[in-house]
């Protein structure tokens, strides 16, 4: 079993909708908790990070960490067709290595 | 400023053979970390270097090795190279090592790598 799961999808939405995504992790020492954004044949680029519990907003995104169940989630607000993109949640474990979900294919639809 | 720089970007090799892939940091940076992307296992961490040491080591056989220079820039080495190596190589660069407090990596483009 993987350290972070996160479902591969791919994830359909209208244009304008709440985009949902999430990842559970099952090691409880996880310090740091990341979004990354990787578009075709691009490497992943940083969107959200956080490292303690609660939420957390930087304008149409909000990362959210629940410690205790070991599940964070990612919100888009206001979707638009240039999301569309794969989503990678990545978590730093005890020994400072990123530990990354398998990542979710969001497809945004005009 | 110029952000994390792979090349080459695409490669095709056979069976057997080795490679050597690229990677220069952005401006600063002290730390690199490679990663192998594929489909089916998604972003696995190779190594991480740090001041030209080795910091980190995946779950990789020994023919995937690296090292980094004095100027921080790093190469990437496969060898006896393998159908399954067929990837996408990602290097990664930080300002300090991996789990340091509140540090971030930022990726390049990566190397396609195809082993026919």
């Amino acid at each position: 079993q993987k350290e972070v799961e996160q479902d591969p999808g791919p994830l359909s939405v209208p244009e304008g909708a709440i985009v949902s995504l999430n990842c559970t992790y099952s090691n409880s020492a996880f310090q740091y908790f990341m979004w990354y954004r990787q578009y075709s044949r691009k490497g992943p680029e940083l969107l959200m990070y956080t490292y303690s519990s609660g939420n957390k907003e930087d304008g149409r995104f909000t990362a959210q960490v629940d410690k205790s169940s070991k599940y964070i989630s990612l919100f888009i607000r206001d979707s638009q067709p240039s999301d569309s993109a794969t989503y990678l949640c990545a978590i730093t474990d005890s020994w400072g290595k990123l530990q990354f979900g398998a990542g979710t294919q969001v497809v945004v639809t005009p | 400023k110029a952000g994390v720089t792979q090349t080459p970007r695409y490669l095709i090799k056979t069976r057997g053979q080795q490679v050597t892939l690229s990677c220069s940091p952005i401006s600063g940076h002290r730390s690199v970390s490679w990663y192998q992307q594929t489909p089916g296992q998604g972003l696995q961490f190779l190594f991480e270097y740090f001041s030209e040491t080795q910091r980190n080591k995946g779950n990789f056989p020994g023919r995937f090795s690296g090292r980094q220079f004095s100027n921080s820039r790093s190469e990437m080495n496969v060898s006896t190279l393998e159908l399954g190596d067929s990837a996408l190589y990602l290097c990664a660069s930080s300002l300090a090592y991996q789990g340091a407090s509140n540090e971030k990596l930022f990726f390049g483009s990566g190397t396609q790598l195809s082993v026919l």
